[in-house]
């Protein structure tokens, strides 16, 4: 069965700094890894996704992802965290190789960005 | 990105009674959509993925008659929770899947369920 690790509960980080919410994952065939984003009482808002092609993908608010098949890793990166990224991050990925549509999430990482 | 509209955002019921949440895709046709449960400062947990045209696939431990899960057009999806009790209090999540993105999944804004 497919999984999602984020080994941090909450992630801090000062204003301007580059910022990194760290991502894993199992799934037994090719994995589609996503990014969303939680502001609190809302839904979740997609960032950016990985199926093929670059291992570097870059998504919304300046958010980029290094899929690392190797260390099964989809790490979410930012070159400048801003205070308005301060958010609920959730990583996800789906095994379509295997049929399994559903979208596995992990169990979300809380970003803090003070000023 | 694709646009997923909930309603009601906040709703308040009776014990006992049942109450409707309606999912809707603004700009696309959804064949798939899915509904999520989240509890506060949780994750989210799949509870069904709605196919439209046909019965909805129910997670382990999901009550299917407690869940009704109806996909009766392309673009609407509705989750009613039928005898509702204070325990199913929650902060439920539609999402529909665009194809045409990479099957990449949106989601709607969430419903907070109160039940009293």
């Amino acid at each position: 069965a497919q999984s999602v690790a984020q080994p941090e509960d909450q992630v801090n980080v000062a204003e301007g700094n580059p910022l990194t919410v760290k991502c894993t994952y199992s799934v037994s065939g090719n994995p589609y890894l996503f990014w969303y984003v939680q502001y609190p009482n809302r839904g979740l808002q997609f960032l950016l996704k990985y199926i093929t092609g670059d291992n570097l993908v870059k998504g919304s608010y300046g958010f980029e992802a290094e899929f690392n098949k190797s260390q099964t890793s989809f790490h979410l990166k930012k070159p400048s965290a801003l205070v308005s990224d301060s958010a609920l991050y959730f990583c996800a990925v789906r095994d379509l190789n295997t049929g399994f549509q559903k979208l596995v999430f992990g169990t979300g990482t809380r970003l803090l960005v003070s000023p | 990105g694709a646009v997923v509209s909930q309603h009601p955002s906040r709703v308040i019921c009776k014990s006992g009674t049942s109450v409707k949440i309606e999912c809707r895709s603004l700009d696309f046709q959804a064949t798939t959509m899915f509904w999520y449960r989240q509890f506060p400062k949780q994750s989210l947990m799949l509870m069904a993925t709605s196919n439209e045209g046909s019965k909805a696939t129910y997670e382990q431990g999901v009550e299917k008659d407690k869940f009704l899960i109806n996909h009766a057009s392309l673009t609407l999806s509705t989750l009613t929770v039928t005898s509702a009790h204070p325990e199913d209090s929650s902060f439920y999540i539609c999402s529909a899947q665009l194809w045409e993105d990479g099957n990449t999944i949106y989601f709607g804004e969430g419903s907070w369920l109160t039940v009293v």
